[in-house]
């Protein structure tokens, strides 16, 4: 069975841009979570989506979007970037959306460099 | 509040020599428990889970005890290797108020491991 997988594995933008990502989950699997990566924040929970409808919500601004499509692919996009943009954007599977043991499999993640 | 707190890094360590990495969280309730594991240039890799109480979690050498009187969930390897030099993330599967549970990363710690 296919992993998570992503892409681009590697974007190059400029300040003002903005940016899609695109990430498909595992086979079978309903629930798709967007996490931004820095050294300086750590880990930071971006949105969830499941049954294309976003179900939970991290601390970022308007800029950071996403969605999901009936075949439960996602996109997230960044509009006009800025320098902090910067960072590995991970994406997560997991089968169902209410279950406190559903394991999230990540994918190996878009470097974003803005500059 | 913080909802993770893990042991700061970098750990260096020699080759068999014994590992532990402390992680504490809180949460109230029981929250499924999850060690995730990230090597250079990877996205995370689920290392092992527990989903209640006294469980323990282990895989490839590693192990950790869901420990609800102290709310700990600590990884330990009785014998590293080099290949085991990576970064390792504790996370918790916490709700908040009427948001879903999601997972809360710890920091993560830096394993670097001596031939």
């Amino acid at each position: 069975k296919a992993g998570v997988t992503q892409t681009p594995r590697y974007l190059i933008k400029t300040r003002g841009q903005q940016v899609t990502l695109s990430c498909s989950p595992i086979s079978g699997h309903r629930s798709v979570s967007w996490y931004q990566q820095t050294p300086g924040q750590g880990l930071q929970f971006l949105f969830e989506y499941f049954s294309e409808t976003q179900r939970n919500k991290g601390n970022f601004p308007g800029r950071f979007s996403g969605r999901q499509f009936s075949n439960s692919r996602s996109e997230m996009n960044v509009s006009t970037l800025e320098l902090g943009d910067s960072a590995l954007y991970l994406c997560a599977s997991k089968g169902g959306l209410a279950s406190s043991t559903d394991t999230q499999y990540f994918g190996p993640g878009t470097r974003l460099t803005v500059l | 509040g913080d909802s993770v707190t893990q042991m700061e890094g970098p750990v260096t360590l020699s080759e068999e020599a014994f590992l532990t990495i402390n992680c504490t969280y809180t949460a109230t309730g029981y929250p499924s428990l999850f060690w995730y594991v990230q090597y250079p240039g990877e996205g995370l890799q689920l290392l092992l889970k527990a989903t209640k109480a006294d469980d323990k979690g282990s895989n490839k050498g590693f192990e950790a005890t869901y420990r609800k009187e102290t709310t700990s969930f600590h990884l330990e390897k009785g014998s590293v290797q080099v290949s085991d030099s990576a970064v390792y993330f504790c996370a918790p599967l916490i709700e908040r108020g009427s948001t879903l549970g999601r997972l809360y990363f710890g920091r993560g710690t830096q394993l670097t491991v001596w031939p």
